[in-house]
């Protein structure tokens, strides 16, 4: 079926360092989203992505929609503690509601 | 507007018992999912009801699971009987369309001992 690797699946940085992680696929994906999940919390959408190529940014985070529809990065910069969680990257297959997730990458932030 | 709503946040039962999770939706959104997240793995999908109806249910385990949607609004996921592999966070989303990203629950976080 289909799956999503992503890496790294932690990543333990300083403040005000800038943050990258990604996702890759065998298959297509029409649609790549990423979310943030905090401790006893359920995901929360970041960023959506609709097209190929396409470059979205939100505040400081920015990510970008494979040109081969099957890989998306999602970067932080000047990272701060509250960015401190679980990212998921998510795809979907086709124009179904049932999203693929990526492993997670949890990241730690040392003031 | 409120937020997905699920019971409970937690639910630590024995092997064998059987277990009701509930979720209640965004009002207004016919679209309903329930997800799980295995410690450590990644959040996989179990099933999609598009109103009372089970869309996609390809990510259900096996027939100890069972879920419902009467009437088209809040769902309830039961296991019976639980085993130990059942142990996780159970996610439950929903959103008015299919293109853009849903709004999660909090979660269920089960543990079967």
């Amino acid at each position: 079926g289909q799956q999503l690797n992503q890496s790294p699946q932690s990543m333990f940085i300083q403040e005000g360092e800038d943050v990258s992680m990604n996702c890759t696929s065998s298959s297509i994906f029409n649609t790549w989203l990423w979310y943030k999940q905090d401790p006893g919390e359920g995901p929360v959408l970041l960023i959506a992505l609709y097209k190929a190529g396409e470059l979205t940014s939100n505040g400081r985070l920015t990510a970008q929609f494979g040109i081969t529809r099957k890989d998306s990065f999602l970067n932080i910069s000047a990272s701060i503690p509250s960015d401190v969680g679980i990212y998921f990257c998510a795809g979907f297959y086709n124009q179904g509601g049932k999203l693929i997730f990526g492993q997670g990458t949890e990241l730690s932030v040392k003031p | 507007e409120a937020g997905v709503t699920q019971f409970p946040s937690h639910s630590v039962i024995e092997k064998g018992q059987t277990v009701t999770l509930r979720c209640d939706p965004i009002s207004g959104h016919d679209n309903l999912y329930w997800y799980r997240r295995v410690m450590g793995k990644e959040i996989k999908f179990l099933l999609h009801f598009v109103k009372e109806s089970k869309q996609d249910e390809s990510g259900m385990p096996n027939n100890r699971f069972l879920a419902e949607r009467t009437g088209g609004t809040y769902s309830t996921l039961k296991v019976q009987p639980a085993e130990l592999e059942d142990s996780g966070v159970y996610f439950c989303a929903s959103s008015r369309d299919l293109r853009g990203g849903y709004t999660f629950g909090s979660g269920t976080r089960l543990t079967v001992v």
